[in-house]
């Protein structure tokens, strides 16, 4: 049973420019959640996806966009990147109609940027 | 504004050392409370959910407690592997939406 997948593992960008993240949920959940995460820090939430709609957004600008694709596959695509942009952005898959279970995250895709 | 605040910020035991983690939150009606363990450079790893003041739940030599305003995840008798960060989430009726603490940073000594 494959867990939540992401792609890529580690990633360099400069500032300003566009990045592109992937995420696979787990076989059978619906729903994707990003989150980021600086350096001794928790998890913040960026948005959730469902039903190919984003549903929730936390305190984050609209630099940051998503895309949730039929087969609940994800992308998170962050534009005009800062220094301050450089975290490990984790996603996790859930069941839409099941929020209160617990969300199975991945391994996150490391973000530096120069 | 719902917020959730772990102590300490880390914590060095030697081996078989007891000890107790804590989660403290305020938040409007709460819907459940989840502990994970996050090893460096890797994601979260679920570890408990409880959903209603009382509630205890254990697994090896973990144990996570409930009350009306906080959470204790007690390690008994810890070993090196598992120094790990150890954060706690909450997820709620007034917001719908999964609010981590900042989690804290074991390290068992051999």
């Amino acid at each position: 049973d494959a867990g939540v997948t992401q792609s890529p593992t580690h990633l360099i960008k400069t500032r300003g420019q566009q990045v592109t993240l992937r995420c696979s949920p787990k076989s059978g959940h619906d729903t994707v959640s990003w989150y980021q995460q600086a350096l001794g820090q928790g998890p913040q939430f960026i948005f959730q996806y469902y039903e190919e709609e984003e549903r929730q957004r936390g305190n984050f600008p609209d630099r940051f966009s998503g895309h949730q694709f039929p087969n609940y596959s994800s992308e998170l695509n962050v534009n005009a990147l800062l220094l301050g942009d450089s975290a490990l952005y984790l996603c996790a898959s859930s069941l839409f109609d099941r929020s209160e279970e617990p969300q199975h995250f991945g391994d996150g895709t490391r973000l530096s940027i120069l | 504004e719902d917020q959730v605040t772990q102590s300490p910020e880390a914590l060095r035991l030697q081996e078989g050392e007891s000890s107790s983690l804590n989660c403290s939150y305020t938040v409007s009606g709460l819907r459940g409370l989840f502990w994970y363990r996050q090893d460096p450079g890797k994601g979260p790893e679920f570890l408990f959910t409880l959903y209603s003041a009382g509630e205890e739940k254990e697994k090896e030599r973990l144990k996570a407690t409930l009350t009306k305003k906080e959470s204790f995840l007690h390690i008994t008798a810890p070993k090196p592997e598992d120094s790990a960060t150890y954060l706690c989430a909450v997820y709620t009726s007034g917001t719908y939406k999964y609010i981590f603490g900042t989690g804290t940073r074991l390290k068992v000594l051999a």
